[in-house]
């Protein structure tokens, strides 16, 4: 019985370099859900995707950062040209499909350090 | 725009006595709330939720109180153990627009058990 899986858990890059953070959502549940977490902050929701569908990319930076749930394997978030403003803690969270609770349960997050 | 507040960074209780953890929220939209417990380099863990409909929800040594008309919940635990010591987080979901599924942070409270 697996709980959400992210990886890598520790991840540098220089500043410039591509990020790619991947999520496998629990067992049976179908929706994935990305939020970072800044130092001394609460979590700040990014995205909301679906199956191959983004529901909701409202907390998304507007530019490097991008987001998919395929078919098949994991959901990826992407952050391109990275910049040291994007350290931060980056959790995953899943929940079961619409109309079974409101709880979402978390990944135990990716640590991005940009140098 | 904080619209989820945890207005104590820290807390400290004896062992075997009663931790009160509490949230403030200004988002009147906000229909379920929720507390999740994170140690450090880990994810959240999902504690206890409460609906809207509810003034208060149980679960063992943990209770959440809701008072809708001060936009206030809190978080008892009862006995306090050691085990507890970890960051507390506050959290809501609404139907504002449609979005249920967004999840709103506080900053967090981080609480000490001592032996």
């Amino acid at each position: 019985n697996a709980g959400v899986m992210q990886n890598p858990r520790h991840l540098v890059r220089r500043r410039g370099q591509e990020a790619r953070l991947r999520c496998s959502p629990m067992k049976g549940h179908s929706h994935v859900y990305w939020y970072r977490q800044l130092p001394e902050e609460g979590l700040k929701f990014m995205v909301y995707l679906q199956k191959e569908n983004i529901i909701d990319e409202s907390g998304m930076p507007k530019e490097r950062f991008s987001a998919e749930f395929p078919k098949e394997g994991p959901s990826i978030l992407r952050i391109q040209q990275v910049v040291r403003g994007d350290s931060a803690a980056y959790f995953c969270a899943s929940s079961p499909p619409a109309g079974q609770g409101n709880e979402q349960f978390f990944g135990p997050g990716t640590r991005l350090t940009v140098l | 725009d904080q619209q989820v507040k945890q207005n104590s960074p820290s807390l400290s209780v004896q062992e075997g006595r009663i931790s009160i953890l509490n949230c403030d929220y200004t988002n009147s939209m906000f229909d379920y709330f929720l507390w999740y417990k994170k140690y450090p380099a880990e994810g959240p863990t999902f504690l206890i939720s409460i609906s809207s409909i509810k003034d208060k929800n149980e679960d063992g040594r943990f209770t959440v109180f809701l008072n809708k008309s001060a936009k206030h919940l809190s978080l008892h635990i009862v006995p306090s153990q050691p085990g507890d010591s970890a960051v507390y987080f506050c959290a809501a979901s609404g139907n504002s627009g449609g979005s249920n599924y967004k999840l709103t942070f506080g900053k967090g409270t981080l609480l000490t058990v001592n032996p």
